[in-house]
């Protein structure tokens, strides 16, 4: 069964600094990945995913993401967090039925 | 081209009240997903439907849950007798037909229930 773990409940980081949020998987198969982040009091919006295409995925508000094999990983990063980035991220597999596996997510805080 | 239709935003009920809340999906969605979020937590899986049909229904309580998704009009999702316990945001999304690339979702901004 596919499965997702997210390092991490709470990340913090200075204004201008890199976003590093983490994410590793299990499954079975080759895996279909997805990075949400969701605002305060609202729906999930999707950032970026992986779809057994490039390893090196760029989403949008210049986050990207690298799928690694070897490693069950699907890291998300920003070289240059910004005020606006605070918020929660969940990374997700979809499994063999369609359905998203979610992680428990990563609140995202960034000092100014 | 409007998204993910979820109503109402905010639904407050009384314990052993029932609770309706809708998702009116993507235009040209045929497919429906319901996930909860409790306080502090990702999402849980709830049900999948297609239009007249449960796919997958295997993250649904075993009681007071229903949902469905009647060939005409939005997909409802059901809480019968509410406890505290169901407090929560309950989310919907939609997506064409698997198969049909690319895969992903779109999520409606939820519903946030509160029961007193």
């Amino acid at each position: 069964a596919q499965s997702v773990t997210q390092l991490g409940s709470h990340v913090s980081v200075s204004e201008g600094a890199l976003v590093l949020l983490r994410c590793n998987y299990s499954s079975s198969v080759p895996p279909y990945l997805f990075w949400y982040v969701q605002y305060p009091n609202q729906g999930l919006q999707l950032l970026l995913k992986y779809t057994s295409a490039a390893t090196l995925v760029k989403g949008i508000n210049g986050f990207e993401a690298e799928f690694k094999k070897s490693e069950t990983s699907f890291h998300l990063t920003k070289p240059s967090a910004h005020m606006s980035d605070a918020a929660e991220y969940f990374c997700a597999v979809m499994d063999s039925s369609y359905k998203l596996i979610f992680g428990s997510g990563t609140r995202l805080l960034v000092r100014p | 081209n409007a998204g993910v239709m979820q109503n109402p935003r905010h639904l407050v009920r009384r314990r052993g009240q029932e609770a309706r809340l809708r998702c009116s999906p993507m235009k040209g969605h045929s497919h429906v997903y319901w996930y909860r979020q409790l306080p502090e937590e990702g999402l849980k899986f709830m049900v999948y439907l297609q239009k007249e049909n449960i796919i997958d229904e295997s993250g649904m309580p075993k009681e007071r849950f229903s949902a469905e998704f009647p060939k005409e009009g939005p997909s409802i999702l059901r809480i019968q007798q509410v406890v505290r316990g169901d407090s929560a945001a309950y989310f919907c999304a939609s997506s064409p037909p698997p198969g049909q690339s690319p895969y992903g979702y779109t999520f409606g901004s939820g519903t946030r229930l509160t029961v007193v």
